[in-house]
């Protein structure tokens, strides 16, 4: 079935570092691809998305570009903030079965220090 | 816009009893709504899909006697955790997808489930 793979958390980094998440996919459709984010205390809020190859979504300085060739879906931004510090999921949703569904990645905690 | 509720937002129940956890939304009309379970440090898992008007279609290893989903209108559904037992202690997301939208979810802020 389909599959999200992050890469492993956490991450600790100071404020204006770059940062990059690690996301790959596994589908056998053709899948839309999400980035959510969960502030402490709250629910997923949808971050970015793309829906076909080589799109780039982007959103609050945070961009991923949709490689079908990689099949990844990685997350960056170039100068992170203190109030960035988050839990971040990848995800993906083949609409063209119908399935509907979101399948997320195991999620990547971020702290960013001041 | 696009805001969805979960009402209650923590609940502390007795082993053997059973908890209903309310999901709204609020200013649209949502024709699916998805039910999830997050344990702590990991992701969210789909336990059902639920429809406006039919029956939930629930995940495999998900016990539907267990976790009754009833969905009465387009902005409401409900999620009860009958005979509740420590092991059903979890964090519980729900979320609406816009009726005629491009499948878009909006997830409400979760129900934090404490079984005793």
């Amino acid at each position: 079935g389909d599959s999200v793979t992050q890469m492993e958390g956490p991450v600790t980094l100071s404020e204006e570092a770059f940062l990059t998440i690690n996301c790959t996919y596994t589908a056998t459709g053709y899948p839309s691809l999400f980035w959510y984010v969960q502030y402490p205390g709250e629910g997923l809020q949808l971050l970015l998305k793309a829906t076909k190859a080589d799109d780039k979504g982007s959103n609050k300085g945070f961009e991923a570009t949709y490689r079908k060739e990689t099949t990844s879906f990685h997350l960056e931004k170039g100068s992170v903030q203190v109030s960035d510090s988050a839990v971040y999921f990848c995800a993906l949703s083949d609409l063209r079965s119908g399935a509907q569904k979101l399948v997320f990645g195991q999620g990547t905690r971020l702290t960013i220090n001041p | 816009g696009a805001v969805v509720s979960q009402h209650p937002s923590r609940v502390i129940c007795k082993s053997g009893t059973s908890v209903k956890i309310e999901c709204r939304s609020l200013d649209f009309q949502a024709t699916t709504m998805f039910w999830y379970r997050q344990f702590p440090k990991q992701s969210l898992m789909l336990m059902a899909t639920s429809n406006e008007g039919s029956k939930a279609t629930y995940e495999q290893g998900v016990e539907k006697d267990k976790f009754l989903i009833n969905h009465a209108s387009l902005t409401l559904s409900t999620l009860t955790v009958t005979s509740a037992h420590p092991e059903d202690s979890s964090f519980y997301i729900c979320s609406a997808q816009l009726a005629g939208s491009s499948y878009e979810q909006y997830f409400g802020p979760g129900t934090r489930l404490t079984v005793t």
